[in-house]
């Protein structure tokens, strides 16, 4: 079956400092997959996602690239914010029309003035 | 800006009692997901409609959840008889099965259920 495994956190750093999550992934096929983020208090909401191997997503500075020969999407970004503060989900779709959308466990992020 | 909204935000309840909480999905779209998220079970899927049908419930305890769409513009999603272990944050989220894979869902602000 489909799994997403992420780095433990929290992960704790300081404000401008270089920020990367790690994802790897099993599944079958040609997933999509994807980068959640949730601010406290709130819903889920995409941050980036790839449909196929190779793509790059990106969005407010973060980045992250499909890679089918390692089965890694880790999530980057060169210089975080306070407000990047919040608990990150690394995520997989299979393809052929069926939505469900297998999740990691979460990485908290704070980032400290 | 359109959003998924969930009412009640929270609620607390006492165990044996009957919980309903509510969803009203993006208009347009024609997926609507819901999830339990919990400290230490994370983010689970309950329950999954497409077009309004009930695609896969097979994450939902049968015995006491039952979830529906009776329309295109609400879902619901009840606990009868509730207990403690049902405390969580409940998520629903919507979106729209284009074909082309890679679809976004869109989560509602979650419902906080605290069964006493």
């Amino acid at each position: 079956g489909n799994s997403v495994t992420q780095m433990e956190g929290p992960v704790t750093l300081s404000e401008e400092a270089f920020l990367t999550i790690n994802c790897t992934y099993t599944a079958t096929g040609y997933p999509s997959l994807f980068w959640y983020v949730q601010y406290p208090g709130e819903g889920l909401q995409l941050l980036l996602k790839a449909t196929k191997a190779d793509d790059k997503g990106s969005n407010k500075g973060f980045e992250a690239t499909y890679r089918k020969e390692t089965t890694s999407f880790h999530l980057e970004k060169g210089s975080v914010q306070v407000s990047d503060s919040a608990v990150y989900f690394c995520a997989l779709m299979n393809s052929g029309g069926y939505q469900k959308v297998t999740f990691g466990t979460g990485t908290k992020l704070q980032v400290i003035p | 800006d359109a959003r998924v909204t969930q009412t009640p935000r929270d609620k607390v309840t006492e165990m044996g009692q009957e919980v309903t909480m509510r969803c009203q999905p993006i208009l347009g779209h024609n997926t609507v997901f819901w999830y339990r998220q919990t400290m230490m079970q994370g983010l689970e899927l309950l329950a999954y409609f497409r077009n309004r049908a009930p695609l896969d419930d097979s994450g939902m305890p049968k015995d006491r959840f039952s979830a529906e769409m009776p329309d295109a513009t609400l879902a619901t999603l009840k606990i009868q008889p509730s207990e403690p272990r049902d405390s969580a944050v409940y998520f629903c989220a919507s979106g729209l099965t284009t074909g082309q894979g890679g679809e976004t869902q869109y989560f509602g602000p979650g419902t906080r259920l605290l069964v006493l």
